[in-house]
């Protein structure tokens, strides 16, 4: 099945540092979605990105669909607390389907 | 309230004591997944449903069962339970298969 890298799998940061989540995939994605998961909860819809290029925010965060739709990445601005968690890319794209997941990137944000 | 509900929460079954997780959602979703998720690996998807009666093998679908005879219903049924079946599951809805996914609040199993 389709292959979803995401790196990296762990982010230490102190407060107010940025931190940046990159998923990468060999073939041509035809949607990206990411999503948030606080410690012990469930994953939550973050934003879908679908156009070659296409940036979107959402306060503090970034999101970017690179121009060969074969990567993505979520930027978070001047951390928080309240960002702490797994972020995790899906995506679909040639005849899957499905949503594939990343891996996940745990971040860990220091007071 | 829109939702996806799982049961149950916490579970700790023995090996080979069949056991079912169930799924409903409230959203009258045609799409239904379930994932079991492992530290470093993801979520990794188990079994889909597109709709009613229809079912179909994800990345991971040994030594599970499901069904989907409603279309809010989507019960993942383990018939002999191992070890290795040790995980926290998901169950998620959408509209589409490629639609935003509705995640439940997850299912701790641990296999004996």
């Amino acid at each position: 099945g389709q292959q979803v890298m995401q790196i990296p799998q762990y982010q230490h940061v102190q407060e107010g540092e940025d931190f940046t989540t990159y998923c990468n995939s060999s073939t041509t994605l035809s949607n990206i979605q990411w999503y948030k998961q606080r410690p012990g909860g469930h994953p939550v819809f973050l934003i879908q990105l679908v156009k070659s290029g296409e940036v979107k925010k959402q306060k503090r965060l970034t999101f970017q669909f690179g121009e060969a739709k074969k990567n993505s990445s979520l930027h978070i601005t001047a951390t928080q607390t309240t960002d702490v968690g797994t972020y995790f890319c899906a995506a679909t794209g040639g005849s899957a389907r499905q949503l594939t997941f990343g891996s996940g990137t745990q971040l860990t944000v220091l007071p | 309230e829109a939702q996806v509900t799982q049961n149950p929460r916490y579970l700790i079954t023995v090996t080979g004591k069949k056991l079912t997780v169930t799924c409903s959602q409230n959203m009258n979703h045609e799409y239904m997944s379930w994932y079991r998720q492992d530290p470093g690996l993801g979520l990794r998807q188990i079994y889909y449903s597109m709709n009613v009666e229809v079912t179909d093998k994800g990345d991971v679908p040994e030594g599970y069962k499901v069904s989907r005879k409603e279309k809010r219903n989507f019960p993942l049924i383990l018939e002999s339970p191992s070890p290795n079946q040790t995980s926290l599951y998901f169950c998620a809805s959408s509209w589409t298969s490629r639609g935003e996914l509705f995640f439940g609040e997850g299912s701790r199993l641990t296999v004996l």
